[in-house]
């Protein structure tokens, strides 16, 4: 289809593997941001990549949350030796770009998540 | 410290009547606002959105009012129908480039009673 596919869709996995979520942005789309939401939660703010470079990463929990984005493109967030806490769905969602021409936002076109539960 | 505060975790309307949704917010420099909806196992989906220039925008069954001197916005559904049954997030945005991070609230579940 034509919208943000993230996969997998749910993972699980033991506490203290590494995990890599991917995201397949709309194609055209140079804004790409990462969220995750936990239970009860809202969603909170990972990271932000315009094209390839990560202005803004303020939102990475700890040093063992990286992502990156390669061709302007695709986009993978890594999380090393896992913790139960990082359970939660990821989100990610991308734009045209981070703002128009009159300097409103650009809608984000969010995925539908991936899953990620932590054992 | 939340940014972007949706008091109502739940809100249960009656069917064709107005939903009314709020949030507030606590930066001052938050210029632009969006509400997103989403449903069980789906990312949000952008609903309507609104500049700090206006106080008001409709599009369709939707309305969002922006009073930024109480720093409060809301949506207005009307009439609210059953497949409106979902979350809606608030979000936010500021003026500079850096800035453009959305902060979103944590969400109202919204329950259309038949």
């Amino acid at each position: 289809g034509a919208g943000v596919s993230q996969s997998p869709s749910n993972k699980v996995t033991e506490k203290g593997k590494d995990v890599e979520l991917r995201c397949d942005p709309i194609s055209g789309h140079t804004a790409l941001y990462w969220y995750r939401q936990s239970l009860g939660q809202g969603l909170e703010f990972l990271i932000y990549f315009q094209g390839n470079s990560a202005p803004d990463k303020s939102g990475l929990p700890s040093d063992r949350f990286s992502a990156e984005r390669t061709g302007g493109s695709v986009s993978t967030l890594t999380i090393q030796r896992t913790q139960q806490e990082d359970s939660a769905v990821y989100l990610c969602a991308s734009s045209l770009e981070a703002r128009g021409i009159r300097g409103e936002n650009q809608p984000q076109h969010f995925g539908d998540g991936t899953r990620l539960s932590i054992l | 410290d939340q940014q972007v505060k949706q008091n109502s975790p739940s809100l249960s309307v009656q069917e064709g009547r107005i939903s009314i949704l709020n949030c507030d917010y606590t930066n001052s420099m938050f210029d632009y606002f969006l509400w997103y909806k989403k449903y069980p196992a789906e990312g949000p989906t952008f609903l309507i959105s609104i500049s700090s220039i206006k106080d008001k925008n409709e599009d369709g069954r939707f309305t969002v009012f922006l009073n930024k001197s109480a720093k409060h916005l809301s949506l207005h559904i009307v009439p609210s129908q059953p497949g409106d049954s979902a979350v809606y997030f608030c979000a936010a945005s500021g003026k500079s480039y850096r800035d453009d991070k959305i902060i979103f609230g944590k969400g109202t579940r919204l329950h259309i009673l038949p």
